[in-house]
């Protein structure tokens, strides 16, 4: 079946403009996580949603950081103000239990010039 | 931050040589999981084991857990070279329900 896609796979953008990334999960899974991985910081994560509760938003590195899930399926990271620092390849992983294995998209690859 | 530590950094072996990765980490888990990365994209789940769990297999693969020194290892038998690729152990701890990565391995497999 089809896995976890994200859009678009590679976005340059300019220091100060907002981005939306964004990820289709597997359908009928009701965690989606998202999670950045930079050169020097590894993979971190961000965000975590599950089902209708209120978001783990635990792992945001700032207010400029901003997700949301609408209808339980899709899912939009968006970034306002970019920074240099923000560049880094964003990674959006679905499961069917947070105890279980993730399923991860190929990434969206961000630049920020 | 970082949960766990992997070692090597980096493995360079030979097709047919066993390859064997370690992972650390620091606080009580519920699972540990094995991911595999190529390019520097997307991950690809491997093994997943649970704390109640010591030992694990899947094809080539063999995952031990020892959780009294908070350790996993991961062995591949049988290297191939598209077995090349890094490799990363993650954790679920407590109460949170995200993974925590470890550093990864870069493994490299010569024909």
């Amino acid at each position: 079946g089809a896995g976890v896609s994200q859009s678009p796979s590679n976005k340059v953008t300019e220091k100060g403009k907002d981005v939306e990334l964004r990820c289709d999960p597997i359908s009928g899974h009701t965690a989606l996580y998202w999670y950045r991985q930079s050169l020097g910081q590894g993979l971190e994560f961000l965000i975590y949603f599950q089902g209708n509760s209120a978001p783990d938003k635990s792992g945001l590195p700032s207010d400029r950081f901003s997700a949301e899930r609408t209808g339980g399926s899709v899912s939009t990271l968006t970034i306002q103000r970019t920074q240099q620092e923000d560049s880094a390849v964003y990674l959006c992983a679905s499961s069917p239990h947070y105890d279980h294995e993730q399923y991860f998209g190929p990434g969206t690859r961000l630049t920020v010039t | 931050s970082q949960q766990g530590e992997e070692d090597p950094q980096a493995l360079s072996i030979q097709e047919g040589e066993n390859a064997t990765m370690n992972c650390s980490y620091k606080t009580s888990i519920n699972n540990l999981q094995w991911y595999r990365q190529n390019s520097g994209r997307g991950l690809v789940h491997l093994i997943l084991i649970r704390s109640n769990e010591r030992e694990k297999h899947s094809g080539r693969l063999r995952v031990t857990l020892d959780t009294s020194k908070k350790s996993s290892s991961l062995l591949i038998t049988a290297s191939r070279a598209a077995d090349t690729a890094s490799y990363f152990c993650a954790t679920v701890s407590g109460s949170a329900r995200q993974l925590t990565f470890g550093s990864g391995t870069q493994l490299t497999v010569l024909p």
